[in-house]
């Protein structure tokens, strides 16, 4: 049983740029969250993504989005990167919106 | 919104040592976690309990959801169990998740 993936595992971008970062849930979960982790910090929520729409949001500026596809996988976008936009981003999944959350490995965002 | 403390901010263990990490929150929740995050940033599910005790190995955990905290206990630590043990909060429906700051652990041979 695949627990929750995402990727890529690694991304160098330039300020300015665009990234969408990939996340499929665990088998049998249908909600997604997004999370930021910098660095020395606990994650702080991003949104979260049940039934295809976006359900619940936190502080984070309209550059991020995202989108839930059919098959409960997600995307998460970032707009114009800012240099504090170098985090950890991880994704977690669970079986209904307030389950236990599954997280996966992350992907580390690097903004030059 | 929900503030969610953890102490201590850094515990340092010899192997074979007994620990007990806690989090305070500062209203009620529906949900509680903690996690174990190792170096390479990975969060381990340890515990979900939003109220009484689990064991789990060498670990356990309690949360008394009416006094507000949790503590989860490492027994007979090994170097294995370094890295940073967060709490981690719901206060709605919906699951969004408030984390504390974290624990730094060092289990020292």
């Amino acid at each position: 049983d695949a627990g929750v993936t995402q990727s890529p595992t690694h991304l160098i971008k330039t300020r300015g740029q665009q990234v969408t970062l990939r996340c499929s849930p665990k088998s049998g979960h249908d909600t997604v969250s997004w999370y930021q982790q910098a660095l020395g910090q606990g994650p702080q929520f991003i949104f979260q993504y049940y039934e295809e729409e976006e359900r619940q949001r936190g502080n984070f500026p309209d550059r991020f989005s995202g989108h839930q596809f059919p098959n409960y996988s997600s995307e998460l976008n970032v707009n114009a990167l800012l240099l504090g936009d170098s985090a950890l981003y991880l994704c977690a999944s669970s079986s209904k919106p307030n389950a236990e959350q599954y997280f996966g490995p992350g992907t580390r965002l690097t903004v030059t | 919104g929900i503030q969610v403390e953890q102490s201590p901010p850094d515990l340092i263990l010899q192997e074979g040592a007994n620990s007990t990490l806690r989090c305070n929150f500062s209203d009620s929740v529906n949900n509680l976690q903690w996690f174990h995050q190792n170096p390479w940033g990975q969060l381990i599910n340890l515990f979900y309990i939003p109220s009484g005790t689990k064991q789990n190995g060498r670990l356990s955990a309690t949360t008394v959801a009416t006094e507000r905290y949790s503590l989860l206990y490492i027994s007979s630590s090994q170097t294995t169990d370094s890295g940073v043990y967060f709490c981690a909060v719901t206060t709605d429906s919906w699951g969004k998740f408030q984390f504390g700051a974290g624990t730094q652990v060092v289990v020292t041979p």
